[in-house]
């Protein structure tokens, strides 16, 4: 099994859609979670924190479910510029296990 | 806003050769990392540094590599013998324990190409 699995994708959405990504991980001793999202040939950047209560910043709602090791992010009215690849991101003592990403494309 | 960044932004070396990235981290932070990402796969782990020595590494990170914080602000990663297979975007990364949570802070890259 993966370390960190995701939603292979691409998601190909109109503009205003909600859409969610699903993620899990292998190692039950992950200590904190995290969404980040890559734009093409650039750095990924921190998106939002996860935490097991469940955290949303503006349109954006992310989940965590330790006993099922599950992760999770909603995007409610997807924008344009939310077009990107999002990565599910794992962490265990400092080492950071990144899922292989999913591709997200709003379109007009 | 403080941000991580890296030097060069492009490298192209001869395999065989040695080659050393640069990043100078966010300067309140604590622990310093170093990634990388073959063109078009995932995001790879290498190592993460903290207090002058390496806490954590992958099994990618053998004899070859090495890290060093020369200065104060300076985190360096040399790859030694370089091949064909090295290339790729190296990325640093830096956080500060927030609340018991690491969030890290990407540096821009530094793109290897091994000739």
């Amino acid at each position: 099994r993966k370390e960190v699995e995701q939603d292979p994708g691409p998601f190909n959405v109109p503009e205003g859609a909600t859409v969610a990504f699903n993620c899990t991980y292998s190692n039950s001793a992950s200590q904190s979670f995290f969404w980040y999202r890559q734009d093409c040939r650039k750095e990924p950047k921190l998106l939002m924190s996860v935490y097991s209560s469940g955290n949303e910043d503006g349109r954006f709602t992310a989940q965590l479910n330790r006993a099922s090791q599950y992760i999770s992010l909603l995007i409610r009215d997807s924008k344009l510029s939310d077009s990107a690849t999002y990565l599910c991101v794992v962490n265990l003592n400092n080492d950071m296990r990144f899922g292989a990403g999913t591709r997200l494309t709003v379109k007009p | 806003e403080p941000e991580v960044t890296q030097t060069p932004s492009h490298q192209v070396t001869q395999m065989g050769q040695e080659v050393i990235l640069r990043c100078v981290p966010i300067s309140n932070h604590l622990y310093f990392y170093w990634y990388r990402q073959i063109l078009g796969q995932k995001v790879e782990f290498l190592v993460s540094f903290y207090n002058n020595e390496i806490s954590e590494k992958s099994e990618i990170f053998d004899d070859q590599f090495s890290v060093e914080r020369p200065d104060g602000s300076n985190f360096t990663l040399k790859i030694r013998s370089t091949k064909l297979e090295d290339s790729a975007m190296y990325f640093c990364a830096s956080s500060a324990d927030i609340n018991g949570l690491e969030t890290q802070y990407f540096g821009p890259g530094t793109r290897l190409l091994v000739l």
